[in-house]
């Protein structure tokens, strides 16, 4: 699976959009970008994920750049509840033979501020 | 529904003792998954099984550690010879038949004294 790189913090006010960056520069073709968080204390959940298309659910909206080798998280109105690390994962679908085992980088910290 | 459960939540012991951590996946869940956590790191990828049998154990670190499935439901994660580097948060998942997302439990925090 392609390697993913993050910034290891950042802040974010109560009420503005947190936006989180991830370079994925040698994604392959049939790999998506998937978005992970882990709030203190307890594991992972999936929050979206993407091939190339923008896309957006009730907790976030996925940007991903033209030539696949980054993509943007967007919380559009962060609260005290969206502190948490925030992991960015590259693969392919399970039904394009990805892998089974997620591979986590070390993720951003964000914290949301009051 | 009820989500992934681990047991205990918190478990404290002194090197060389055997430990058994326990997953309880979502009911129905056919895949099961280990993971562990380090203090400040992400989630590294132990052992998946899918029903009763393991399907891909190459994560575990060395022959201490050992997971079943006997049913195909619940989980034991078992640690023998515990060493004091063997403390970490270990985490259990499970994915539905079909499905791409695997659902995390809270984990079990492992201390090792």
């Amino acid at each position: 699976d392609a390697k993913t790189t993050q910034p290891p913090s950042m802040d974010c006010a109560e009420g503005r959009a947190a936006n989180l960056p991830c370079n994925h520069s040698t994604i392959s073709g049939n790999e998506y970008v998937y978005w992970y968080r882990q709030i203190h204390s307890q594991g992972p959940q999936y929050i979206i994920h993407g091939l190339k298309n923008n896309e957006t659910n009730e907790m976030a909206s996925l940007i991903i750049t033209e030539d696949r080798k980054s993509s943007t998280l967007i919380l559009p109105h962060a609260t005290l509840r969206d502190t948490a690390v925030y992991y960015c994962i590259v693969r392919p679908p399970l039904t394009q033979g990805g892998s089974e085992k997620l591979v986590f980088g070390k993720g951003t910290k964000l914290t949301v501020n009051p | 529904g009820a989500g992934v459960s681990q047991t205990p939540s918190n478990k404290v012991t002194e090197k060389g003792k055997y430990v058994e951590l326990r997953c309880d996946p979502i009911s129905g869940h056919t895949a099961l998954y280990w993971y562990r956590q380090s203090l400040g790191q992400g989630p590294e990828f132990l052992i998946y099984f899918q029903g009763t049998g393991a399907a891909d154990d190459s994560g575990l670190p060395n022959d201490r550690f050992f997971a079943v499935r006997p049913e195909g439901s619940v989980s034991t994660l078992k640690i023998q010879r515990t060493e004091r580097g063997d403390s970490a948060v270990y985490l259990c998942a499970s994915r539905a038949s079909g499905g791409d997302e695997q659902f995390f439990g809270p984990g079990t925090r492992l201390t090792v004294l």
